[in-house]
């Protein structure tokens, strides 16, 4: 049973136009959300996060917002660059201190 | 300073066979988590130690323990291994324990069970 996941397994922008990369979850207790960026033979790195008392916040070019009532949150990335290329993960933070990972999506931004 | 490192980078093994990885955190990183990486599944929780006792346990099979050393190094041991082990297996060390302090991710060592 997958309580965070991302539906979009890829997604390819243009570059300078906006990606927006999506998470659902599915438990009310996750209080503390994080996505994470991975490229290929590293290991992921931390990009943002955001506290289920928040409904934004914002780094540079990157924003999460979340929607708690559709247990929602999504990442923009606006203007996109190609070194943004990656798989993020989603994750949330379970009250037993878990750390719950999406399935991850693959963008691609292209010239 | 130095980033979390993994070793082996790359393993194979056959299967039955059982297999050893280890993680070497940021120093004065006391807790230290265990993640599979197989395609379709994202990254999926084992277990996290924190200052040498498994504090967090995922849902994987008894094949799969780990332990933590005084100086917070860690192994991941996965015994009589079968051909859906074969993944990329992540550590990750943070400060304190999880959900208090950022996770830092090594490189990997990616297991292929054949």
């Amino acid at each position: 049973d997958q309580q965070v996941k991302q539906n979009s397994p890829s997604l390819s922008v243009q570059e300078g136009r906006i990606s927006i990369l999506n998470c659902d979850y599915t438990n009310s207790m996750f209080d503390y959300f994080l996505w994470y960026k991975k490229y290929p033979a590293e290991g992921p790195t931390f990009l943002i996060s955001i506290s289920s008392i928040k409904d934004k916040n914002e780094d540079g070019r990157f924003t999460v917002f979340l929607n708690k009532s559709a247990k929602h949150l999504s990442l923009h990335i606006v203007p996109s660059q190609p070194g943004d290329s990656a798989v993020y993960f989603c994750a949330a933070l379970a009250p037993s201190d878990k750390l719950i990972f999406g399935t991850g999506t693959r963008l691609q931004v292209f010239p | 300073k130095a980033g979390v490192t993994q070793t082996p980078r790359y393993l194979i093994k056959t299967r039955g066979q059982q297999v050893t990885l280890s993680c070497s955190p940021i120093s004065g990183h006391r807790s230290v988590s265990w993640y599979q990486q197989t395609p379709g599944q994202g990254l999926q929780f084992l277990f996290e130690y924190f200052s040498e006792t498994q504090r967090n346990k995922g849902n994987f099979p008894g094949r799969f323990s780990g332990r933590q050393f005084s100086n917070s190094r860690s192994e991941m041991n996965v015994s009589t291994l079968e051909l859906g082990d074969s993944a990329l297996y992540l550590c990750a060390s943070s400060l304190d324990r999880t959900g208090v302090s950022e996770q830092f991710f090594g490189p990997g060592t990616r297991l292929t069970v054949l």
